[in-house]
């Protein structure tokens, strides 16, 4: 059965301390993985896709990498407004490809 | 702005008590997904629709109904509502096109249902 974990659960960093979020996933032939961003009370914000292992994803400071069992979620000299829930997902292919999604990590980051 | 609609957004039921939640997309996307989100489990998929006229289970489907209306529009029902059912339901589209960044893989804003 293909999983989807994610570590921390919770994490707290100060203003422009750099850290990393894990996801790892068991899931017979990746055919994407993704992360999204969830702010309270509102749906699912998308960041980035990776296909395949090596593929790295920048957008401000956020960077995510992939490897053949787990990605990364980088943040780089995080502010306030980095705070959020980030989710990542894997594709079901045989469920009309529906995202199969971990328990997420509630980030705070506090000045 | 084109994305995913849903309505309600808060409603709150009595045990026993039916109701429908709306989903529309304006994206031309042929495929369709219910979710439902819940403290600590993350989100699991309802049902889906793969394209319009089809519709399948997904992981918890015991209690749900879906109707793919149209390719726009996908409804999930609660015959019977259920403490058990109070849950945040998430709509989401998405595009056959990889070319999309994501092939626009959208969710809606939620509706936060409350069931007593």
């Amino acid at each position: 059965e293909d999983q989807v974990t994610q570590s921390p659960e919770a994490l707290r960093l100060q203003e422009g301390e750099s850290s990393s979020l894990n996801c790892s996933y068991t899931v017979s032939g990746l055919r994407g993985l993704f992360w999204y961003r969830q702010d309270p009370g509102k749906g699912p914000e998308f960041l980035f896709t990776l296909y395949s292992a090596g593929e790295e994803k920048e957008k401000e400071r956020l960077k995510a990498t992939l490897t053949k069992k787990e990605s990364f979620l980088h943040i780089t000299a995080p502010k306030p407004e980095d705070s959020a829930t980030y989710l990542c997902a894997v594709w079901q292919p045989n469920s009309g490809y529906a995202l199969n999604f971990g328990k997420g990590t509630s980030l705070l980051v506090t000045p | 702005n084109a994305g995913v609609t849903q309505t309600p957004k808060f409603q709150v039921l009595k045990t026993g008590q039916s109701m429908t939640l709306q989903c529309a997309q304006d994206m031309n996307h042929n495929s369709m997904y219910w979710y439902r989100q819940d403290p600590g489990m993350g989100l699991r998929l309802i049902y889906y629709s793969a394209s319009e006229g089809t519709t399948d289970k997904g992981e918890v489907p015991n209690g749900y109904n879906v109707s793919r209306l149209n390719k726009r529009e996908f409804s999930l029902r609660l015959e019977s509502a259920a403490p058990s059912q109070t849950s945040v339901y998430f709509c989401a589209s998405r595009s056959a096109i990889r070319q999309a960044p994501n092939y626009g893989y959208t969710f809606g804003s939620g509706t936060r249902l409350t069931v007593v």
